[in-house]
């Protein structure tokens, strides 16, 4: 089983700050998602990566994959309190044509406080 | 598309008993995903199934789950008999072989007591 380490577990913040959100693993992903899931619902994906190095945004969301392929980041600028959620990175490690397979972080809870 | 359908949406049940959960996957999708959600353990894979045919039940807790996939448009976990640290929301999920992304349903929150 893979493992991936999200920090922090949680995070409260004022509306307006900034943040990051670290995803982790001693292991190579061949790819690394980024999910936001919201009280009673399931996770959406919000982005993919897939090369070492690459970085992708989303509005006010930048994305940051490891050189390495074994980490990653979440970046928020000026959070607003639609933000709040839980947030999970997942690792695909298993990409082959047989099919995916997905392990997930252990998620950090973001509270955005208007 | 009307996204991934699972049923129920809340579960009550006492100890001891059979709770079937259902999931009906994206039309299309070829790969089919069952997880637990619990705050202890996060978000946990139980079973995978591709072209309906299970590839890893490594993350079945016991002998006491089970998952099934008749066709392409439907799937069960069954866990008989419940107890009460099986409670957790379970979801299911997915996806097109060879994507990189799941499509999730809203689960199904259980509590055996």
């Amino acid at each position: 089983t893979q493992l991936l380490e999200q920090s922090p577990q949680f995070l409260s913040i004022q509306e307006g700050e900034n943040l990051t959100v670290y995803c982790n693993s001693s292991s190579v992903f061949s790819s690394l998602q980024w999910y936001r899931q919201e009280p009673g619902e399931g996770p959406v994906l919000l982005v993919t990566v897939v090369t070492g190095g690459e970085v992708k945004k989303l509005k006010r969301l930048t994305f940051q994959f490891g050189d390495a392929r074994k980490d990653s980041s979440l970046h928020i600028t000026a959070a607003q309190p639609g933000d709040t959620g839980l947030y999970l990175c997942a690792g695909g490690p298993n990409f082959t044509n047989t099919g995916n397979q997905f392990y997930f972080g252990t998620g950090t809870s973001l509270t955005v406080i208007p | 598309d009307a996204g991934v359908i699972q049923s129920p949406r809340h579960e009550v049940t006492e100890m001891g008993q059979e709770v079937t959960l259902r999931c009906k996957p994206i039309s299309g999708h070829n790969s089919l995903f069952w997880y637990r959600q619990t705050m202890m353990r996060g978000l946990e894979l139980l079973i995978y199934f591709n072209n309906n045919v299970p590839i890893d039940d490594s993350g079945m807790p016991e002998d006491r789950f089970s998952a099934k996939m008749p066709n392409a448009s439907f799937s069960t976990l069954k866990i008989q008999p419940s107890e009460p640290r099986d409670s957790a929301v379970y979801f299911c999920a997915s996806s097109l072989i060879g994507s990189a992304e799941a499509f999730f349903g809203q689960g199904t929150r259980l509590t055996v007591v």
